[in-house]
């Protein structure tokens, strides 16, 4: 079993329409907890990250943490054209031996059509 | 241009043949990590380093060397190619250790005949 499973997709949504993008994890050591957004032939770039449990927000992008599920949730309002990409989640504990080390989800691909 | 660059992006080789793939980034990060990405596997980290001349396996190191004589620079190296080494490869580098923020480069695609 992965630490980290996240549904692939592909996810299609019309325009305008709320997104809510996914990860479950076993390792209870896991205290940060990011979203990466990868757009086609780009690399990862960090989206939103939090810090143990709960909530945090940008713009249209709302990150939630249920550290007692180990459940992790990235939510998209009014969802754009421009944020066709695939998401992948990331975490990690607080202190690792092997540095900055990132586990992954293997991430899920929307896309939001007109 | 705050950014990690990569070179080349696109690569077709033979198995055995040796190559490297260069990564730099200008942001004077201390930490930098090379990272493969398969259909299914998702993203795994290869070999990291903390800083100059401090270098350590990730979870995939078989088949690849790294080195660290610069800060800036954190060159990937395939001494002897085989076709598992096909994939899609990333340099990632952050301020320090134990920052949660990771920017990557954009990628290398590697295929091995």
């Amino acid at each position: 079993q992965k630490e980290v499973e996240q549904d692939p997709g592909p996810l299609s949504v019309p325009e305008g329409a709320i997104v809510s993008l996914n990860c479950t994890y076993s390792n209870s050591a896991f205290q940060y907890f990011m979203w990466y957004r990868q757009y086609s032939r780009k690399g990862p770039e960090l989206l939103m990250y939090t810090y143990s449990s709960g909530n945090k927000e940008d713009g249209r992008f709302t990150a939630q943490v249920d550290k007692s599920s180990k459940y992790i949730s990235l939510f998209i309002r009014d969802s754009q054209p421009s944020d066709s990409a695939t998401y992948l989640c990331a975490m990690r504990p607080i202190l690792t031996g092997g540095g900055n080390k990132l586990t992954f989800g293997t991430g899920t691909q929307l896309k939001v059509e007109l | 241009e705050a950014q990690v660059t990569q070179n080349p992006r696109y690569l077709i080789t033979v198995t055995g043949k040796k190559l490297t793939v260069t990564c730099s980034q200008n942001m004077n990060h201390e930490y930098m990590s090379w990272y493969r990405q398969d259909p299914g596997l998702g993203l795994r980290q290869i070999y990291y380093s903390m800083n100059v001349e401090v270098t350590d396996k990730g979870d995939v190191p078989e088949g690849y060397k790294v080195s660290r004589k610069e800060k800036r620079n954190f060159p990937l190296i395939l001494e002897s190619p085989s076709p598992n080494q096909t994939s899609l490869y990333f340099c990632a580098s952050s301020l320090t250790t134990g920052g949660y923020e990771q920017y990557f480069g954009p990628g290398t695609r590697l295929t091995v005949t």
